[in-house]
C-alpha cells in the first residue's frame, strides 16, 4: 500500500519561503507523476502543480512564478517550495499521486502564514 | 480555467435513501486520447480526500457498490444508492483534462 506523508515548517512569516517534503513508502516515486494540492481552511481544493520523477513539472498559472516542485529519487520523496508567501498561502497542504487523477494522498500538514 | 460546478452544495439525506450530486464543466472533459478525465473524492472532517470514482464511472478498490459515477461531456452525477452514516462528509468533483486542473466547490452531505 502506498503511503504519503508531508513534512516541514507548520508557520512560516509573510514574504518567506514555504518549504514543504513529500515522502513516499510502499512504492517508488519512479514512473508515475506526483501533485501538490491545497486546502484554505474551511475552503475548498486547489490544485498547485504536478512533476514527473525525472523532474520534468507543471504549475498552476496562478502560483507559476512562485512554485517549484522536484524530485529525489534517492530519498523517494519530492517537495514543494513556495516563495513570497503572504496570509492567502495559509492552507493544509497535501501531496498525492498522479497529474489528471489522485489515487494515494498524504494527510496533509497545515501551514501557516503569519508573523 | 475551466469552472467545475457542482449542485446542491448541500444535501441533507435520510439513512438509507439515495442522494445524486451533478457536476457541470464549463468545457467538455473529453481529452485527445478518447478519455475523460472526471473524479469523485470523498473528504471527511479532518481528513484528506479520498477518490471514490476516476475517470467519470470507475469506483476506486474498497469503494462499496452503492457509489456510481456517470456522465459524459459537460455533465456528470455521482449517486449514492442508500446514504449510510460513513457517507457524511463533502464531496468533490475533479476535472484533470484541462490545464490547470480544477474541483468543484463541494458538496456537503448531511444526515438529517
Amino acid at each position: 500500500q502506498v503511503q504519503l506523508q508531508e513534512s516541514g515548517p507548520g508557520l512560516v512569516k509573510p514574504s518567506e519561503t514555504l518549504s514543504l517534503t513529500c515522502t513516499v513508502s510502499g512504492g517508488s516515486i519512479s514512473g508515475y507523476y506526483w501533485s501538490w494540492i491545497r486546502q484554505p481552511p474551511g475552503k475548498g481544493l486547489e490544485w498547485i502543480g504536478y512533476m514527473y520523477y525525472t523532474g520534468g513539472a507543471n504549475y498552476n498559472p496562478s502560483l507559476k512564478s512562485r512554485v517549484i516542485i522536484s524530485p529525489d529519487t534517492s530519498k523517494n520523496q519530492f517537495s514543494l517550495t513556495l516563495t513570497s508567501v503572504t496570509a492567502a498561502d495559509t492552507a493544509v497542504y497535501y501531496c498525492a499521486r498522479g497529474a489528471r487523477f489522485y489515487d494515494y494522498w498524504g494527510h496533509g500538514t497545515l501551514v501557516t502564514v503569519s508573523s | 480555467d475551466v469552472v467545475m460546478t457542482q449542485s446542491p452544495l448541500s444535501l441533507p439525506v435520510t439513512l438509507g435513501q439515495p442522494a445524486s450530486i451533478s457536476c457541470r464543466s464549463s468545457q467538455s472533459l473529453v481529452y485527445s486520447d478518447g478519455n475523460t478525465y472526471l473524479n469523485w473524492f470523498h473528504q471527511r472532517p479532518g481528513q484528506s480526500p479520498r477518490r471514490l470514482i476516476y475517470k467519470v464511472s470507475n469506483r476506486d478498490s474498497g469503494v462499496p457498490d452503492r457509489f456510481t459515477g456517470s456522465g459524459s461531456g459537460t455533465d456528470f452525477t455521482l449517486k449514492i444508492s442508500r446514504v449510510e452514516a460513513e457517507d457524511v462528509g463533502i464531496y468533490y468533483c475533479m476535472q484533470g483534462t484541462h490545464w490547470p486542473g480544477t474541483f468543484g466547490q463541494g458538496t456537503k452531505v448531511e444526515i438529517k
